[in-house]
Parts: structure tokens; sequence; C-alpha cells
């Protein structure tokens, strides 16, 4: 029961850039920092970007993260085959008193 | 460098107790730094948060499983646990250890999942 709402997926050609959204509410991404998390086929989910827009140690500078509001997003520019991921939005909720995640959505490389 | 590791049986019956752990290397689960969280994912779905818990004993559970659910430390095998009880088909899923960092500055607050442990898949299954 994800109440961060993101598409299922995108997809775009390489060298190309994709931005993915992130909607919530006051209670997360309205009050609290997004976080954006990367997994790859039969991984475990790896931090991208922390704090809205901060880029977790050893993650190339090609992702960066933004927010407004109740919204946020994640770009990645320079899109290689090696970025085909699923790719989740998070943030504290203060109503849940808990941590919630995004739907998840898939990118595709053409 | 902080690593997690799960551990705990692969197979569980329904209506029985879905018992795992967490091993903690490169820092101490008794430290005032971090929070220990468990995350878990069924199969081809998203991530879904299970709980979460801070050295003094403090824990937050997700709503939707709080009833069955509990998540302890033990300072002396620098692990934490979850237990979770009456399981059932729907419990099925890679479960994953992970220590929440959560910080405030100039009243902005964050919190964020990193590392995570390479995760294990508890079926749930008679």
């Amino acid at each position: 029961q994800s109440v961060l709402a993101q598409p299922p997926s995108v997809s775009e050609a390489p060298r190309q850039r994709v931005t993915i959204s992130c909607s919530g509410s006051s209670s997360n991404i309205g009050n609290n920092a997004v976080n954006w998390y990367q997994q790859l086929p039969e991984k475990a989910p790896k931090l991208l970007i922390y704090y809205d827009d901060l880029l977790s140690s050893g993650v190339s500078d090609r992702f960066s993260g933004s927010k407004s509001g109740t919204s946020a997003s994640l770009a990645i520019s320079g899109l290689q085959s090696e970025d085909e991921a699923d790719y989740y939005c998070a943030a504290w909720d203060d109503s849940l008193n808990g941590y919630v995640f995004g739907t998840g959505t898939k990118v595709t490389v053409l | 460098q902080l690593q997690l590791q799960e551990s705990g049986p692969g197979l569980v019956k329904p209506s029985e107790t879905l018992p795992l752990n967490c091993t903690v290397s490169g820092g101490s689960v008794s430290s005032s730094s971090y929070y220990w969280g468990w995350i878990r994912q069924p199969p081809g779905k998203g991530l879904e948060w299970i709980g979460t818990i801070y050295y003094n004993g403090n824990t937050y559970y997700n709503p939707s499983l709080k009833s069955r659910l509990t998540i302890s430390v033990d300072s002396s095998k620098n692990q934490f646990a979850l237990k979770l009880s009456s399981v059932t088909a729907a419990d099925t899923a890679v479960y994953y250890c992970a220590t929440l960092h959560r910080t405030a500055v100039g009243g902005k607050v964050g919190s964020w999942f990193d590392p995570w442990g390479q995760g294990t898949l508890v079926t749930v299954s008679s």
C-alpha cells in the first residue's frame, strides 16, 4: 500500500536523459527529505540520492535529485545500459510514523 | 564500514512464526548513531517497510503488521531480530535488513537506509 506514486516505467535511448517523478503528500515528501534507491535485477536496493539531492558515496554524478512541495524527481543523464533497473523514492511519513516507499519505476534503455 | 547479513529459515509453515536475524559488522547495534530496520519485497513486487528499532529499544512498526511483529536488539551478539507471527502465503518475500540514518538540519528532517543486507528469501508454505 505505497503512498508515494511513481510511473510504472520509463524508457529512453542511450546517452539521453530520463526523469522519474514521485508524488506524495504533506505528511511525507512535504515535510521530510526524499531518498532514491536503485535496484538492479536480483540485487538488494542501493542508496542513490539522500536528503533530497545529495549523492550517495560512489554514485555517478549522472544521477541527480530534486524536490518541490509534495513531489520529487530523479534525473538520469547520459543514460547507459547499466542504468536499467528499478528505482524507488522513499521518505519518512509523519502520519504513519514510519517509512514509505514509492511504487517503483522500471527504467529501460532502448 | 557497516555490513549487514540476514539469516533465518528459508521456509516457514502457515500460522507459524517467522524468525530472522541481522548480524552487523563494522559497527555496533548499541550505537546511538544509527537505527536498524527491516524491509521486505514480495516476488515481483515493490518494497515494503516492516519496522525500525533504535539502540534504546524504541520501535516503529508498519501499522499493517504491528499486531504480529516484534523487532528487538541483541547487543551481546551485535544483532537485531525480527519475529513475525501467524504468517500466511502473503508474507512470502525477500526480507532485507538495513541501517537507517536519521538527521535534522535547519528544520529539514531526513531518513535513509544505507547499507542494506543482501536479502534472504522466506517462503511460507506447508
